[in-house]
């Protein structure tokens, strides 16, 4: 297995434009999960998937985020209408189980231009 | 929700010295992780322990849940250790299966 995936490693977008990105977690996880990282701050959590089920959005995801998991398998985020406040490094990470370890993906790192 | 502050948060070492970073947290946890953040940005995993004591070659982590901290020690510092390593915490009332990050520790090995 080489763990969790992100596509793109990088995006520049001007703002007001959507953006989509891609998480392929670990084969056997079925938890997904949504993080953003801003610049000197700790990893926050977005959004988390029990395979194809949503079960919480954080209030920091606005009605211009949504996210997906068509069967329970690969995991799509996008923005829409990009503003400057939205650059930040997005994370994706899978667990087996809620309490059980959690791995990261490389990230993928946005900037809004 | 639960709240998580990491200790010292910069710490600049000489190559060769020990270490120990601190992991407090508010309420009680079923997961606790120590990651090191590399230049490029992965989370790498360093060890898994809601509770008790841990070792992978330099480094050894103790979790004593029922005083709600964790500690991380690196012996031996190496210039390659230099990074961030953040402490996060699942658990406490509410959304369980969520992490909650620390701000994290800026760690500086120096030749």
């Amino acid at each position: 297995d080489t763990g969790v995936s992100q596509n793109p490693r990088h995006k520049i977008t001007k703002r007001g434009q959507n953006v989509t990105f891609r998480c392929d977690p670990i084969s056997e996880h079925n938890r997904l999960y949504w993080y953003r990282q801003t610049l000197g701050q700790g990893p926050e959590f977005l959004t988390y998937f029990q395979n194809e089920a949503q079960l919480e959005k954080s209030r920091l995801l606005s009605d211009r985020f949504s996210a997906e998991r068509p069967k329970g398998s690969f995991s799509t985020l996008e923005i829409q209408r990009t503003e400057q406040g939205d650059s930040a490094m997005y994370l994706c990470a899978s667990s087996w189980a809620w309490d059980t370890e959690a791995f990261f993906g490389q990230g993928t790192r946005l900037t809004v231009v | 929700g639960i709240q998580v502050e990491q200790s010292p948060p910069d710490l600049i070492l000489q190559e060769g010295a020990n270490s120990t970073l601190r992991c407090n947290f508010s309420d009680s946890v079923n997961n606790l992780q120590w990651f090191h953040q590399n230049p490029w940005g992965q989370l790498i995993n360093l060890f898994y322990i809601p509770s008790g004591t841990k070792q992978n070659g330099r480094l050894s982590a103790t979790t004593v849940a029922t005083e709600r901290y964790s500690l991380l020690y690196i012996s031996s510092s190496q210039t390659t250790d230099s990074g961030v390593y953040f402490c996060a915490v699942g658990g406490g009332r509410g959304s369980n299966y969520k992490l909650t990050f620390g701000k994290g520790t800026l760690l500086t090995v120096n030749p």
